[in-house]
């Protein structure tokens, strides 16, 4: 069973245009990191979310941690093709060893046409 | 500074061989992730070190070993290839084990098994 499930899972728009991904699980998070992957590369970290309720701003892209710290989304305002990639959110929680684990998340596949 | 690096890039083995993977962190960096990323999905993790130390593994076979060295530096094994270990083997290095820790990741190698 998948921890963090992402919706949409494909996401086509116009440039110019806004769009909204989320980031949902029954599980609770210490913190929750959002990255923007494009082919051949590794994944790229835009921010990471700590405390519940939490918004964060990067430019055009706006992050929310929900108020359980049990979900997340990503808005992402006017569109440019340059948005174009696979967002994937990553939960982390106490795991034994003493260390974080990280859970990604299914992903979301954008795709902004020119 | 040099980001996290991966050796190979690219691949190509065939069932019953086994690979080895190799990664350098970030300088200053003491913690090695391993993630597998099967195309279309997020990356699942595999296992984490810290120095030179196993801090946990994800639910991968035995086939699946890794290794930190004492300048940090890690690999990843996998025996007896399967066509399903075929994947983007993905790196991450981070400061240490905490809460919060901001994780950056190689470009990957790509495995495929043939």
């Amino acid at each position: 069973t998948q921890l963090l499930e992402q919706s949409p899972q494909f996401l086509s728009i116009q440039e110019g245009e806004n769009l909204t991904v989320y980031c949902n699980s029954s599980s609770v998070f210490s913190s929750l990191q959002w990255y923007r992957q494009e082919p051949g590369e590794g994944p790229v970290l835009l921010v990471t979310v700590v405390t519940g309720g939490e918004v964060k701003k990067l430019k055009r892209l706006t992050f929310q941690f929900g108020d359980a710290r049990k979900d997340s989304s990503l808005h992402i305002t006017a569109a440019q093709p340059g948005d174009t990639g696979l967002y994937l959110c990553a939960g982390e929680r106490p795991g034994s060893g003493g260390y974080q684990k990280v859970t990604f998340g299914t992903g979301t596949k954008l795709q902004v046409i020119p | 500074d040099a980001g996290v690096t991966q050796s190979p890039t690219h691949l190509i083995k065939t069932r019953g061989q086994h690979v080895t993977l190799r990664c350098s962190p970030i300088s200053g960096h003491k913690s090695v992730s391993w993630y597998q990323q099967v195309l279309g999905q997020g990356p699942q993790f595999i296992f984490q070190y810290y120095e030179k130390e196993e801090r946990g593994r994800g639910n991968f076979p035995d086939r699946f070993s890794a290794r930190q060295f004492p300048n940090y530096s890690s690999e990843l094994n996998v025996n007896a290839l399967l066509l399903g270990d075929s994947a983007l083997y993905l790196c991450a290095s981070s400061r240490d084990t905490r809460s919060y820790n901001e994780q950056f990741f190689g470009p990957g190698t790509r495995l495929t098994v043939l």
